[in-house]
């Protein structure tokens, strides 16, 4: 069985500037998560999808963050504009149904200079 | 405030030592915990998921125990490998409509030969 599919694995770009991340869930998986993880910390949960639909998009700071899943498979999550707070690693994860195992992927660190 | 607490923060062991790892939560309403193992630049894989009714739960070499009432679980490594090195992230699930994962922020173990 594949895994979580993440792109890119490294970025690196200045304050103001604009990224995008991509997510390719375990196929058959319905529910897909982006998570953020700083430096020393667990992961943080920014939002959560059930196939197409948003399920919980309570901790995503709207203002500057955006996600999407088209179609139910592949999702996208967007930063614009990036702050140097946004430096983390960020992370997709995917289950079959809620309270089942989340497969992770292995994230996309980002820095910002 | 839903909170999951792990200690120690960091360890260091020989290889082939057994070692403990805990976690203290006060997350409610309860419906399962988890760990998790992270290795470095990489995705927390899934190791154990107890529910309420579970007390204990074994993945290979790992042991995980939990008692519901005092609100504790415990993480044991039975001979430790050097490919045990990692940080293990114990995540505490609620049931209440969505599920709501909270993460504890870790252990780091370094096993050393």
């Amino acid at each position: 069985e594949a895994g979580v599919a993440q792109s890119p694995r490294y970025k690196i770009i200045e304050k103001r500037q604009s990224v995008a991340f991509w997510c390719n869930p375990i196929s058959g998986h319905a529910t897909l998560y982006w998570y953020q993880q700083i430096l020393g910390q667990g992961p943080k949960l920014l939002i959560q999808f059930q196939n197409n639909g948003v399920v919980d998009d309570s901790q995503l700071p709207k203002d500057r963050f955006s996600a999407e899943r088209l179609k139910g498979v592949d999702s996208t999550l967007k930063i614009q504009p990036a702050k140097l707070e946004d430096s983390a690693v960020y992370l997709c994860a995917s289950s079959h149904r809620v309270g089942q195992p989340q497969h992770f992927g292995d994230g996309t660190r980002l820095s910002i200079l | 405030k839903n909170q999951v607490e792990q200690s120690p923060q960091s360890l260091i062991i020989l290889e082939g030592k057994n070692c403990t790892l805990q976690c203290n939560y006060t997350v409610s309403p309860f419906s399962n915990l988890r760990w998790y193992k992270q290795d470095t630049g990489r995705g927390p894989v899934s190791l154990t998921i107890m529910t309420f009714s579970e007390n204990t739960k074994s993945n290979g070499r790992y042991t995980a125990t939990l008692d519901a009432d005092t609100k504790q679980s415990s993480l044991h490594i039975t001979a430790s490998q050097l490919s045990d090195s990692a940080s293990y992230i114990c995540v505490v699930g609620t049931n209440f409509g969505n599920e709501k994962l909270t993460f504890g922020t870790g252990t780091r173990l370094t096993i050393i030969p």
